[in-house]
């Protein structure tokens, strides 16, 4: 299976600062399918991102998803603090579909 | 508005069986993918399997084949996550989640929180 590995563990951040989240997988992810999803205490994650470069409904235009291949990342530019919270990356390029293990942004 | 409703928290003893629900709504059930993802304490998430209702296409995991059934009934807009022998290892929060794809996961639930302890 895919193993993807997100860095940094934990990003300490003041609003309005640039954050970015990488993720890198241990193979190719086909088709660059790799979605992003947000997670706050106590609530179920949300998809933020999808396709590594779409946004979800609802999304609002500071985040952004890039890269391909087997690097991927998701840029929060100007954080809002309804933004501080754990983000997880999934691929689903290939079966079993894999997360990675988390980037909490925090302030 | 797309709503999925998870039934509530369970506690269990190691070697119950267990049943789980979520019930959609807000879309047409039969035309989107709804499986199971686990997150375990303060950790991260695992894609168990997912079920098409269209046509009771079913996808799993290998690392959860065998061990939990997800099964639908169209009739009640709802999909089910069950284990025949509970372990300790069990011990998690379960979301439902919808995908139109069958690949990411559009909406999630609330969760269901199964402690199994002896």
């Amino acid at each position: 299976e895919i193993v993807l590995t997100q860095s940094p563990g934990t990003l300490s951040l003041s609003p309005g600062e640039r954050a970015t989240l990488s993720c890198r997988a241990s193979q190719r992810v086909s088709d660059d399918y790799v979605a992003w999803y947000q997670q706050k205490p106590g609530q179920a994650p949300r998809l933020v991102m999808y396709g590594a470069s779409s946004r979800a409904v609802g999304i609002p235009d500071r985040f952004s998803g890039g890269g391909s291949g087997t690097d991927f990342s998701l840029t929060i530019s100007g954080l809002e603090p309804e933004d501080f919270a754990v983000y997880f990356c999934q691929q689903y390029g290939r079966s079993p579909w894999t997360f990675g293990q988390g980037t909490k942004v925090e302030i | 508005e797309v709503q999925l409703l998870q039934s509530g928290a369970q506690v269990k003893k190691p070697g119950e069986s267990l049943k789980i629900s979520c019930q959609g709504s807000g879309y047409t059930f039969r035309d989107y993918w709804i499986g199971w993802v686990r997150q375990m304490p303060g950790k991260g998430l695992e894609w168990m399997g997912i079920l098409y209702p269209g046509d009771f296409d079913t996808k799993y995991s290998p690392s959860f084949e065998g061990h939990v059934t997800i099964s639908a009934d169209r009739s009640i807009n709802t999909a089910f996550l069950e284990w025949s022998s509970l372990k300790a290892s069990d011990s998690a929060i379960y979301y439902c989640v919808i995908s139109g794809w069958g690949a990411y996961f559009d909406y999630w639930g609330q969760g269901t929180l199964i402690t199994v302890s002896s």
